[in-house]
C-alpha cells in the first residue's frame, strides 16, 4: 500500500498559471518534505514542515508556497510558474527522531510548464 | 564545499557482477547518517541502506552493502550480483545532527547494467 501519495503523477500548467500539487500521507509522520529535481539533478529542499512549524530554504523563490492543513496532507503552490519551474517534485516524510531515521518519497509530479 | 561527493556520474556493470558506488563526505559533526537512495527513471525515490556515523559495522541490506571508512569519509555502496533491475540513478546523502531535518544529496551516479 502506497504510504506518501502525490497527486497528480503528470501536471500540466500555462505560463503564470496558479498550480497545487499535492502530497499526502498515512505513516502519521511529524516532518514532511517537498522538493525539486531538475532533470540529472539532485532533489533540491525547497521546503518542510515539522509539525506545523514552516521552514523555508534561504534560496527558495516567493512563487513557492506551502501549506499543512493538517498531519497528513501538504500542498505546494506555484503562484506563476515559468518555464525554469518545470521539473519533478518529490514529497517525502519522516519520523523526527535522531539523524537516523529515513525520508520516505512519494512517486513525485512532473510538472511541465507550456 | 561540497557536503556529498559523487565522482562517477556514470557506471556500467555485466549482470551478475557486483559494482561498487563511491561516495565521500565532509562534516565535523560527529553525528550523522548517511543513506544510498535509488531512483529509477519512473522517478521515485527508493530508501537502499542506512549507516549511522556510531555504527561499528557496516550495513547490510540484501544485495545491498556500505563499505563505510570513517577515517576516509567514505561510505561506498556495493551491490552484489547485479539485475538489470538496478539500472537506475544512485543518490548517496547525509544528515547531520545540526543540521536538523534537512537531507544533503550528492549530485547521484547514473548506473547501466547490461545484459
Amino acid at each position: 500500500d502506497a504510504m506518501v501519495i502525490q497527486n497528480p503523477r503528470y501536471q500540466v500548467t500555462q505560463f503564470g498559471k496558479p498550480v497545487t500539487l499535492s502530497c499526502s500521507q498515512t505513516l502519521n509522520h511529524n516532518v514532511m518534505y517537498w522538493y525539486q529535481q531538475k532533470s540529472s539533478q539532485a532533489p533540491k529542499l525547497l521546503f518542510h514542515y515539522y509539525d506545523k512549524d514552516f521552514n523555508n530554504e534561504a534560496d527558495t523563490p516567493d512563487n513557492f508556497q506551502s501549506r499543512r492543513p493538517n498531519t497528513s496532507f501538504c500542498f505546494l503552490d506555484i503562484r506563476s510558474p515559468g518555464l525554469g519551474d518545470a521539473a519533478m517534485y518529490l514529497c517525502a516524510t519522516r519520523i523526527q527522531a535522531g539523524v537516523g531515521e529515513t525520508q520516505y518519497f512519494g512517486p513525485g509530479t512532473r510538472l511541465l510548464v507550456l | 564545499a561540497q557536503k556529498i561527493t559523487q565522482t562517477q556520474p556514470g557506471m556500467f556493470v555485466q549482470e551478475k557482477e557486483a559494482v561498487t558506488l563511491d561516495c565521500t563526505y565532509d562534516t565535523s559533526d560527529p553525528s550523522y547518517g548517511l543513506f544510498w537512495y535509488k531512483q529509477p527513471s519512473s522517478g521515485e525515490m527508493i530508501f537502499l541502506i542506512y549507516q549511522g556515523s556510531y555504527d561499528q559495522q557496516n550495513a547490510t541490506e540484501g544485495r545491498y552493502s556500505l563499505n563505510f571508512q570513517k577515517a576516509r569519509k567514505s561510505a561506498n555502496l556495493v551491490i552484489s550480483a547485479s539485475q538489470l533491475g538496478d539500472s537506475a540513478m544512485y543518490f548517496c546523502a547525509m544528515r547531520e545532527r545540526t543540521s536538523g531535518s534537512r537531507l544533503t544529496f550528492g549530485e547521484g551516479t547514473q548506473l547501466t547494467v547490461n545484459p
